[in-house]
Order: structure tokens, then C-alpha cells, then sequence
């Protein structure tokens, strides 16, 4: 079965740094998602990629698609307090109908 | 604005007291799934319905059970709670069209669940 490890499992930065998040996956990714989770509270869409190579931003925030597909990071470039919570990557499973997530990457910021 | 809503946000039940958790969405997706949660862990999906079909995940304990009434509404059954079952509950929906090749899926906001 297809199983996606991200690191770090958590991070603390300073306001205003740049930060990586990896996730990585054990078999080709057909469809690799990233989404965000405050504490407590549900998973929210940030953005998808599917071609080899593909990179998308929204706002400060970059993900990019290994050529091979079986890795993906999402870049944060001037953090802020906002950018705090939780990070997921999930990727599609055979069919496209479920989704397995990683164990998230915890974000700190420190104003 | 369109949504996914759980409710109720918090729930509190006995050891093997029966409990119904409920997720409506306004997006009239088909697909309706429900997630486990467990601390510092990965969601894990207990079972979904694409429309009225449903599809049980091979791990899933029998103690789990859903109903989806219509397209709006799913329920989340736990006959007889234990301990183990303490966690956040995560309902999210998709529109899926066979061979679409990508599933973004929408998230409630979770059931806390605590048994005691």
C-alpha cells in the first residue's frame, strides 16, 4: 500500500524566515494534494498538482512536483503567524476516489 | 456560502453508549466521506459513499457504521464506543467524476469525540 512520510514532523521558525515542507511518497503520485489544518478544526484545500515537474503558488506559498512524482515540498517564503498550523500532503489512490494523507508537519511561528 | 458542516462540534459519551455524529454539505457533491483522527496522526478514512453506494474501508471496525439519508446528509454511528474510539471526527466531500483523474475534497470542521 502506498504511504507518504513528510518531514520535519514539526518546525519552528521566525517570523519573516523561509521554510521547507517534504512529503514523500513510496509509490508514483498521481494526484498530490496539500492542505492546511488549524488545531482542532478541519482540513483545508491549498493547492494540487498532478504533471511531473508542476509548481503552483498561492500567496507565499509554493508546492512543486518532482519530475519522478514522488516527491513533493511546499515552500513558505516570509512566514508569518498566519502561516501557523498544521501542513498535510495526500495523494490519490487507485481510481481517484480516496485520498491517504501523510502525519502532517506541524508549524511553528514565532512572532 | 456553499459549506460542509458537522455537528456537534464537541461530543462527550460513555464507555459503550451508543452515539451519532451528522455532516450536511450544501455543495451537492456525490462523494461523502468520514475520517478518523487521532492525535499527531493522519486522517484515516473509515468508509464513503459515492452517491447512494456505499464503501466500507477493510480496517474499519463494525462498531462503525454510516447512513446517508440523501445527497445533503451523512451520519457517522458508533454503536458502543470505547476508549479507543476517543477522537476528532472529520466528514469531507467531493465531487468525483469517473476517469476526472483528481478528487480536491472539501472538510468539515470535526466532532471531538471523548468518551469516558
Amino acid at each position: 500500500s502506498q504511504e507518504l512520510e513528510q518531514s520535519p514532523q514539526s518546525l519552528i521558525v521566525q517570523e519573516g524566515k523561509n521554510l521547507t515542507i517534504n512529503c514523500t511518497s513510496s509509490k508514483t503520485l498521481y494526484g498530490l494534494y496539500w492542505y492546511k489544518q488549524k488545531y482542532g478544526e478541519g482540513l483545508i484545500f491549498l493547492m494540487m498538482l498532478q504533471k511531473g515537474g508542476e509548481e503552483k503558488s498561492h500567496e507565499k506559498i509554493t508546492a512543486k512536483l518532482d519530475e519522478k512524482k514522488q516527491q513533493s515540498s511546499l515552500h513558505i517564503t516570509a512566514s508569518q503567524p498566519s502561516h501557523a498550523g498544521i501542513y498535510l500532503c495526500g495523494a490519490d489512490t487507485a481510481g481517484g476516489f480516496k485520498t491517504i494523507f501523510g502525519a502532517g508537519t506541524r508549524l511553528f511561528v514565532k512572532a | 456560502d456553499a459549506m460542509v458542516i458537522q455537528n456537534p462540534r464537541y461530543q462527550v459519551t460513555q464507555f459503550g453508549k451508543p452515539v451519532t455524529l451528522s455532516c450536511s454539505q450544501t455543495l451537492n457533491h456525490n462523494v461523502m466521506y468520514w475520517y478518523q483522527q487521532k492525535s499527531s496522526q493522519a486522517p484515516k478514512l473509515l468508509f464513503h459513499y459515492y452517491d447512494k453506494d456505499f464503501n466500507n474501508e477493510a480496517d474499519t471496525p463494525d462498531n462503525f457504521q454510516s447512513r446517508r439519508p440523501n445527497t445533503s446528509f451523512c451520519f457517522l454511528d458508533i454503536r458502543s464506543p470505547g476508549l479507543g474510539d476517543a477522537a476528532m471526527y472529520l466528514c469531507a466531500t467531493s465531487r468525483v467524476k469517473l476517469g476526472k483523474g483528481y478528487n480536491e475534497q472539501f472538510f468539515g470542521p470535526g466532532t471531538r469525540l471523548t468518551v469516558l
